[in-house]
């Protein structure tokens, strides 16, 4: 049972233009959404998140954007920059540390 | 400031065989949670450990069990290993049990367990 979904598993950027990543749901349980960023051989790190109350939070470049009713959400990174370039995972979870990820989806950004 | 670290960084296993991963969280850090990242997949949750007691677990057999001990480091055991349970293992560590909704869950680099 996939209660997130990336349906794109990559996506290809110019520099300087808006990157938007998609993620859908299933479980409209979820208090939090997040996004992780990860590079090869390291962690994920944590980009941004959202109260599911919210529909919208930014953060610098990173603005991520919910819409309860499509259980759909999207991470908008502009400009997009050569070290955008990684592999994101949207997350939800109920206020507590068991994230449940999607797949992800690569991310290149073109120079 | 250390991050979260975890060893081995590679380990080779065969079928039937046992296996500990280790994890240091970050100071000050007493909430722990281990996942699994299978290739192409997101990770996913195994367990959370808080003040050394079990906080939530995932749906995994109980081939795979953990624990933390007094200085909030923690141990992943997986038993009669599987082909399937090759995978990277990722720790990551937090304050206090709800603080990775708003605030920061610190992964590690993981160990990329190899079962032939």
């Amino acid at each position: 049972d996939q209660q997130v979904k990336q349906n794109s598993p990559s996506l290809s950027v110019q520099e300087g233009r808006i990157s938007i990543l998609n993620c859908d749901y299933t479980n409209s349980m979820f208090d939090y959404f997040l996004w992780y960023k990860k590079y090869p051989a390291e962690g994920p790190t944590f980009l941004i998140s959202i109260s599911s109350i919210k529909d919208k939070n930014e953060d610098g470049r990173f603005t991520v954007f919910l819409n309860k009713s499509a259980k759909h959400l999207s991470l908008h990174i502009v400009p997009s920059q050569p070290g955008d370039s990684a592999v994101y995972f949207c997350a939800g979870n109920f206020g507590n540390e068991k994230l449940t990820f999607g797949t992800g989806t690569r991310l290149t950004i073109i120079p | 400031d250390a991050g979260v670290t975890q060893s081995p960084t590679h380990l080779i296993k065969t079928r039937g065989q046992q296996v500990t991963l280790r994890c240091s969280p970050i100071s000050g850090h007493k909430s722990v949670s281990w996942y699994q990242q299978v290739l192409g997949q997101g990770p996913q949750f195994i367990f959370q450990y808080y003040e050394k007691e079990e906080r939530g677990r995932g749906n995994f057999p109980d081939r795979f069990s953990a624990r933390q001990f007094p200085n909030y480091s923690s141990e992943l055991n997986v038993n009669a290993l599987l082909l399937g349970d090759s995978a990277l293992y990722l720790c990551a560590s937090s304050l206090a049990p709800g603080a990775a909704s708003t605030d920061t869950q610190y992964f590690g680099p993981g160990t990329r367990l190899t079962v032939l």
